[in-house]
């Protein structure tokens, strides 16, 4: 099992410059989550998506989209790059079964830099 | 609001053992995890508390009171692979699958 992978793991984006992040777990997981974390400031929840085909926003949606058109899928795009979303993005997924505990599967990360 | 509060950084000796605290004001509470995160990588799970009291797993034991609003994780027999950042993580309401994380604390093991 490959767990969680991410795609790209780096990427450097002019401002106003698009790009999608690609999320792909194999746990057949139902929960799938993206996050950003900058120094200092943790983790923060950007979107997250409860099923195929649903997505809600987290704390921080502003300035980004998200799909899930597959389960296994979760995208995550920037319809116009800025400087603020320089960060390191991680992409997580997690079991609803009863009895099982949560926990979140974090992928490797993509680092991306908007200059 | 949503608060979790950790240390930033703490400093221990191989061997020894250390106590990592993390305090949470959330609206509502279903579960406090913690995550260890080594520098460029991804978190991963340590341990789950949702009941007060201990787990143990090993070397790793996390505490929680959920009337105080307070957790620790305890690590003892420290290793040098276990600098690492630690990660203090709320699940604030039940039905919902939205995580709130601290800051985590940057555990320094020294030789």
């Amino acid at each position: 099992n490959a767990g969680v992978t991410q795609t790209p793991k780096f990427r450097v984006l002019k401002t106003g410059q698009s790009m999608t992040l690609l999320c792909a777990q194999d746990m057949n997981h139902e929960y799938m989550y993206w996050y950003r974390q900058d120094p200092g400031m943790g983790l923060r929840l950007i979107h997250y998506s409860v099923g195929e085909g649903t997505t809600a926003k987290g704390e921080v949606p502003d300035g980004y989209n998200v799909s899930r058109l597959k389960k296994q899928n979760f995208l995550l795009g920037l319809e116009s790059a800025a400087p603020s979303q320089t960060s390191v993005y991680f992409c997580a997924s997690s079991s609803i079964e009863a009895g099982i505990v949560d926990e979140q599967f974090f992928g490797p990360g993509t680092r991306l830099t908007v200059l | 609001g949503q608060n979790i509060d950790q240390p930033t950084e703490m400093t221990a000796t191989e061997g020894a053992i250390v106590q990592i605290n993390c305090t949470y004001q959330t609206s509502g509470f279903n579960g406090l995890f913690w995550y260890q995160q080594h520098a460029g990588e991804a978190p991963t799970f340590l341990s789950y508390n949702v009941l007060d009291g201990l787990e143990e797993k090993g070397r790793f034991s996390s505490f929680l009171s959920r009337s105080k609003g307070y957790s620790y994780l305890l690590l003892k027999e420290l290793q040098m692979k276990d600098s690492a950042s630690y990660l203090c993580a709320v699940r604030a309401t039940s039905g919902t699958y939205k995580y709130i994380f601290g800051t985590g604390t940057r555990l320094k093991v020294l030789a």
